[in-house]
Parts: C-alpha cells; structure tokens; sequence
C-alpha cells in the first residue's frame, strides 16, 4: 500500500475536464515537489507534469497540476480517447528518503 | 536525444540473483543533477520506485527491498547497473530505467526506457 493515495477510477466523456488527486503527508507532498506521469499499456510511463504545476515541452497545455498543503491534483481538460490510461503522482519522501508513487488511477473515457 | 535501454534475463528462477543493465546515451551521469532511478512494476499492480544513483554516486533503496538491492554505475561505458538478490515469484514484472535530471525537472524522471520483463520461475 502506497503512502500517496490515489482514487483507483476516474472517467469523463469527450470534452470534459477530469481532476486525479493523490493525498500525501508533511514528509512526501507537504515538502517537495509533485510529478505526474501517464502510462499507456505496452508502453513506457511519461512524465507529464514536475516542479507540482511544470509541463515538459510536447506535453499538451490540456494537462495541468497543481498542490495545496499534502495533496495535488492533476487536471486534465478538453478529455480525448487518447487520454485513457493510468496516471500516476509521484514525490520524493524525506520519512523514506527515495520518491514514492501512488497507487495509480485508471482514467475510461467513456 | 536522451535514451536509456534495459538489458537482462527474461526469465530467472527462485533464489537466483538478478543482474539489471541500463545502456544509456544523451547525458552523463558524471554530469551535477544527474541521476538514474530503476522502477518496476508487477501484472496488475501500481509502478513501484526500487533504487536511485546520482552523478556523487550517492545511492538509495527502497526500504521495502533494502537488503535485496545493489545499484551501481559505470560512467566510462554510460550503465548502471541493478542486482537484485533472492529472486521470488513476486518479483515478476517489468522492470524500467529512467533519468532523473534534477537541474530541470526536481525528481521528475523525464526520459524512461522501454522495460524490460522479468520473469520468476518457482
């Protein structure tokens, strides 16, 4: 069981805006930065947010994060087919000291 | 362009020791800021972080698989290297690479490699 908790579903329908949250504590979110990966079946996870509300270069402006005490969110509007797959927050833990994942959330575009 | 490419067995069984590559280009990990971190993740189950390097070769383990980890690097010929001790079924999964640059992108891993799956026979 991971320390950061992710809901283990989300959906939405095309077009619509879906929030993942992921709550930790003062030893992993509470003090450090927030990532968010996605990952599509077969292939490689990818980093679509850093620094809690980052995007790297190629990922959409659709995506967006954001951190409030010892939880995050990841945003994600205008929802597309290509968005189903799981998604992931991840921070480093200072109790730990390595970077801890959640749990995931499946994301089904309905 | 930045790569990272795992190599290993895909198949090893109960009690053996296994032995992780990962061959990377596009930066190196003498480099301040770099880093590279091993991730699993078993059939049906959420990724799992196993072990971190960074450029001052200073090393860290997931506290769960402490005592079964060893990380290493090879700056000359651009590896690091996974072993993993006392191999059980469990660990069955795919086991992924990533760099950690930590100049851009705090602890996010931006770049990963394919994977690469591991099978444990009983």
């Amino acid at each position: 069981q991971s320390v950061l908790t992710q809901p283990p579903s989300a959906s939405g329908t095309p077009g619509q805006w879906v929030t993942i949250s992921c709550s930790g504590s003062n030893s992993n979110i509470g003090g450090n930065f927030v990532s968010w990966y996605q990952h599509l079946p077969g292939a490689a996870p990818k980093l679509l947010i850093y620094r809690n509300n980052k995007r790297p270069s190629g990922v959409p402006d659709r995506f967006s994060g954001s951190k409030s005490g010892t939880s995050a969110s990841l945003a994600i509007s205008g929802l597309r087919s290509e968005d189903e797959a799981d998604y992931y927050c991840a921070v480093w833990d200072d109790s730990l000291s390595g970077p801890v994942f959640g749990g995931g959330t499946k994301l089904t575009v309905l | 362009q930045v790569t990272l490419r795992e190599s290993g067995p895909a198949l090893v069984k109960s009690t053996q020791t296994l032995t992780l590559t990962c061959t990377f280009s596009g930066f190196s990990l003498s480099t301040s800021g770099m880093c590279v971190s091993w991730i699993r993740q078993s059939p049906g189950k959420a990724l799992e972080w196993l072990a971190l390097i960074d450029w001052d070769d200073d090393k860290y383990y997931s506290t769960s698989l402490k005592t079964r980890l060893t990380i290493s690097k090879d700056t000359s010929k651009n590896q690091v290297v996974l072993i993993m001790t006392n191999m059980d079924p469990v660990d069955t999964a795919t086991y992924y690479c990533a760099r950690i640059d930590r100049n851009h992108y705090y602890y996010g891993m931006d770049v990963w490699g394919q994977g690469t799956t591991v099978t444990v026979s009983s």
